[in-house]
């Protein structure tokens, strides 16, 4: 099992520019979720799905969007970056409550 | 905002010392995890702790679920080198699903 897999790993984008950054597992669960890391503010959720066709928004959503048309996949979409957007995001699943998140190793981000 | 107040921000210390950090709320969550950092990759799951009370241990770490279920620890024994990263806690209420609330994370720097 590949686990959660997020590319690319690293990107840079000019102001205005959108993106999107891909997420995918492969052991079929249904939840999954993006995270944005900044340093000393640990973890912050952007968005969140409990299952293919339906997503909720986290505690800082502006300026991304998401769906999940399937399972295995969750992309975020940047719609017009922006320099407080460069940032390490995570993904992540979870086969139910309780069970804690796999993380995958992230995709590190610079809007310049 | 930040839920989850992590302490400490950071530690140094010498290797085969004992270390502890803790997480606190204003308010009661159902689920506590623990969580390691490595440079460059995402949170690996080290703990997860269900009811108040209760005490678990994963090799040299052990974790408490705190009995008014609005504080964590954890205690790593005789650290060693590799236990160098960060650390977060993070929180699940029932009210929010399955989503995550993470702590600002724990520094740990280990001196050989």
């Amino acid at each position: 099992n590949a686990g959660v897999t997020q590319t690319p790993k690293f990107q840079v984008l000019k102001t205005g520019q959108s993106m999107t950054l891909q997420c995918a597992q492969d052991m079929n669960h249904e939840y999954m979720s993006w995270y944005r890391q900044d340093p000393g503010m640990g973890l912050r959720l952007i968005h969140y799905s409990v299952g293919a066709g339906i997503t909720d928004q986290g505690e800082v959503p502006n300026g991304y969007n998401v769906s999940r048309s399937t399972t295995e996949d969750f992309p975020l979409r940047l719609l017009s970056a922006a320099p407080s957007q460069t940032s390490v995001y995570f993904c992540a699943s979870s086969p139910d409550i309780g069970y804690g998140y796999t993380f995958g190793s992230g995709t590190r981000l610079t809007v310049v | 905002g930040q839920q989850l107040n992590q302490s400490p921000q950071s530690m140094f210390i010498q290797e085969g010392e004992d270390v502890s950090m803790n997480c606190t709320s204003s308010s009661i969550f159902n689920t506590w995890l623990w969580y390691k950092q490595d440079p460059g990759e995402g949170p690996v799951l080290l703990i997860a702790l269900y009811k108040a009370g209760e005490l678990t241990s994963n090799g040299r770490l052990t974790a408490q679920f705190g009995i008014t279920r609005k504080d964590s620890f954890l205690n790593i024994s005789a650290s060693i080198p590799s236990d160098v990263g960060i650390y977060f806690c993070a929180g699940q209420k029932v009210e929010y699903g399955n989503k995550l609330v993470f702590g600002a994370g724990t520094i740990l720097r280990v001196k050989s």
